[in-house]
């Protein structure tokens, strides 16, 4: 059974720092992996989408990463600023659906 | 675009009671999902519909869960009677065929089960 685990499970950091987000995953057969965004009361927005062939996918600030044989991912957030401030959920596809983490939750302050 | 629609946005009842929510996904979308999440964990898969037809209910507590999408479009999804553990926001995606695994979620429905 797929099982998705995220670490830190809570961050906070000053505005301007840079900062690595964990997710491990326990079965290598997945799909793709994803990071979603999630701000207090609302559904989830997708950050990025990392199919199973690749290494990495970037957007902006934003870069993810993807070890398939040792079932990790990691999303770094350069310069950060307090808009960040969110849960930051880690899914991969197994199946025909999304096995979600706990979601890391990062406060940025200013 | 509209995205995914859902209501209501908040429900509050006793226990034992019923439930309803609502989804409209995005035009288009084949596939239909309903998540759980219980606050503090990631959200879990109830429910899978392509079209009218479901994919997979696996996780979906039969006894007091059911959930239908007569028309391919608009989805229900109802709790009876609920327990205090369904106290959770239910998400609504949707995705379409040709980029399946790409979800697009509604707000959610915040559920509080007194």
């Amino acid at each position: 059974k797929q099982e998705v685990t995220q670490i830190p499970a809570a961050l906070s950091v000053p505005e301007g720092e840079n900062l690595v987000l964990n997710c491990s995953f326990t079965d290598s057969a997945i799909y793709n992996l994803q990071w979603f965004r999630q701000d207090p009361g609302k559904g989830l927005t997708s950050l990025l989408l990392i199919q199973s062939s690749q290494r990495e996918q970037t957007s902006g600030r934003l870069n993810a990463s993807l070890d398939k044989s040792s079932g990790r991912s990691t999303l770094y957030i350069a310069a950060s600023q307090p808009g960040d401030s969110a849960t930051y959920l880690c899914a991969v596809v197994a199946g025909t659906a999304l096995i979600f983490g706990k979601g890391t939750t990062l406060s940025v302050s200013s | 675009e509209a995205g995914v629609a859902q209501s209501p946005r908040y429900k509050i009842i006793e226990k034992r009671q019923s439930v309803a929510f609502w989804c409209n996904p995005i035009s288009g979308h084949a596939t239909l999902y309903w998540y759980q999440q219980i606050l503090g964990q990631g959200p879990k898969l109830l429910i899978q519909f392509q079209n009218n037809g479901v994919v997979d209910d696996s996780q979906l507590p039969k006894d007091r869960f059911s959930a239908e999408r007569l028309k391919g479009v608009d989805s229900t999804l109802k709790i009876q009677p609920a327990k205090l553990e369904d106290s959770a926001v239910y998400l609504c995606a949707s995705s379409s065929l040709l980029r399946s695994l790409q979800l697009f979620f509604g707000s959610g429905t915040q559920l509080s089960v007194l």
